[in-house]
């Protein structure tokens, strides 16, 4: 099985609001990603957790705050965006880095979010 | 640094055409490809990998790409192309220490009939 799943699929929230986007897989992965896509773009990375601890920040805004609460599931708490952070928001997960070679990631299906 | 090139942005073709979409790549150290297709309003999958051995990788969906190192490029073929292949392409290579995969730009495929 090498699904990665994530909720909700679609998300509508206003800049005040505050929500989170969920993403779990259940492979025995222990390095969890999230990446950031706009419309026509490449996936852009945000934040790298392996086993469980924040290994990778890419500079992103302090409204992005991701949580890794078990091996399994990988949080995104979401509070004031802007309309520029509507994107589609992917999840993956891999086997850790830094091993013999470069694991594969396996990507879940996003969360597009549309921020009014 | 690692970075990756689609050479093309759009490749439109007609069905049971043969296709080639191009990938090059630059590193300095070992280097390990894949190319991920992403349908329309859907996450990215992955085609195929090469992390070592056969330069001539089979993935799923007929496709398969060649890893020419003195070329520095990974170009992904497929025979006979259907109207379902219709898709974003992305090449991507892995950074050096193995952390985070950098994406080519993509290259959209319009089979047509």
């Amino acid at each position: 099985d090498t699904e990665v799943t994530q909720t909700p699929k679609h998300l509508v929230m206003g800049m005040t609001n505050k929500k989170s986007l969920k993403c779990e897989q259940h492979m025995g992965h222990r390095a969890m990603y999230w990446y950031k896509q706009k419309a026509k773009k490449p996936p852009e990375l945000m934040f790298v957790y392996s086993y469980e601890k924040l290994s990778i920040n890419e500079s992103v805004p302090s409204r992005f705050s991701p949580e890794c609460p078990n091996s399994s599931l990988l949080n995104l708490h979401l509070h004031a965006l802007q309309p520029e952070d509507s994107a589609l928001y992917l999840c993956a997960s891999s086997q850790p880095p830094g091993l013999a070679h470069q694991e594969t990631q396996y990507f879940g299906p996003g969360t597009r979010l549309l921020v009014l | 640094a690692q970075s990756v090139t689609q050479l093309d942005s759009q490749v439109p073709v007609f069905e049971e055409a043969p296709v080639e979409l191009r990938c090059n790549y630059s590193s300095s150290v070992s280097v390990y490809l894949f190319w991920y297709v992403q349908y329309p309003n859907q996450g990215l999958q992955l085609l195929l990998k090469y992390l070592s051995g056969s330069t001539l990788v089979k993935g799923i969906n007929g496709f398969e790409a060649e890893f020419n190192k003195s070329q520095t490029s990974f170009h992904l073929r497929k025979p006979s192309v259907h109207i379902s292949d219709t898709a974003e392409y992305f090449c991507a290579v892995s950074n050096q220490a193995g952390t985070a995969l950098i994406f080519g730009k993509g290259t959209t495929l319009s089979v047509s009939s």
